[in-house]
């Protein structure tokens, strides 16, 4: 079975602060996502890439970076923490293949105060 | 862009009784998969069921089926002989055809659905 691991499930941080949240799968997939769910939106993609050292904006990027430097390893970065990034962060991979599904970690559950 | 709406905000059925969540979706895009995913109450996403655009029959999994209607646009997920187990958010989302870029879901709001005993 596919294995996404998300660094934290939950994580709280200050106004400000330079966040980190980390995301390896273990599949060898092309593919890698970060999403951020709300209630009543859904997900939205935040970025995503389709190979190493590759990214895409997705449809929420503003005060989000990303960072792809391994194929198993995509890291969602936070620059300056804001309460309105209060959110669960979802990571996802899928294979580089038209079509398939994407797999999901546990999500990370982070409160900026 | 492509757009997915889900507009059941939440349902409620008791077990063992059928259900079917509503999904329309907007695109110019002919070729095209959707899919429906379940998130179970503090619980990975996990997917439920897929269906390619081309194909015409309906996908089914055990007690999950699809009622595609590609002309309408609607992509309608039943679950049948409902259980306790079912208790989840469900997620409709659309993919393009394609390589790389195209490679990305869109997700409709969430349905809410709670399986009573």
């Amino acid at each position: 079975d596919v294995k996404v691991t998300q660094s934290s499930r939950y994580l709280v941080k200050r106004t400000g602060e330079k966040v980190f949240l980390e995301c390896v799968q273990d599949m060898d997939h092309e593919n890698m996502f970060w999403y951020r769910q709300d209630p009543g939106l859904g997900l939205r993609l935040i970025y995503f890439s389709y190979d190493v050292k590759m990214k895409e904006k997705g449809d929420i990027p503003e005060g989000y970076s990303v960072s792809r430097e391994k194929k198993e390893r995509f890291s969602l970065i936070l620059e300056s923490a804001s309460t309105n990034q209060t959110s669960m962060y979802l990571c996802a991979s899928s294979l580089g293949v038209s079509g398939q599904p994407q797999h999901f970690g546990d999500g990370t559950r982070l409160s900026i105060l | 862009a492509q757009t997915v709406t889900q507009s059941q905000p939440e349902m409620s059925v008791q077990e063992a009784e059928t259900v079917t969540l509503s999904c329309t979706y907007d695109t110019s895009e002919n070729n095209y998969y959707l899919f429906w995913y379940k998130q179970p109450p503090s619980r990975q996403m996990i997917l439920v069921i897929r269906q390619e655009a081309y194909k015409q029959q309906n996908a089914t999994e055990n007690r999950f089926s699809v009622n595609f209607q590609k002309a309408a646009k609607s992509f309608s997920l039943k679950i049948s002989d409902s259980q306790l187990g079912d208790t989840a958010m469900y997620f409709c989302a659309f993919m393009k055809h394609g390589n790389q870029g195209a490679q990305k879901l869109v997700f409709g709001q969430g349905t809410r659905l709670t399986i009573n005993p």
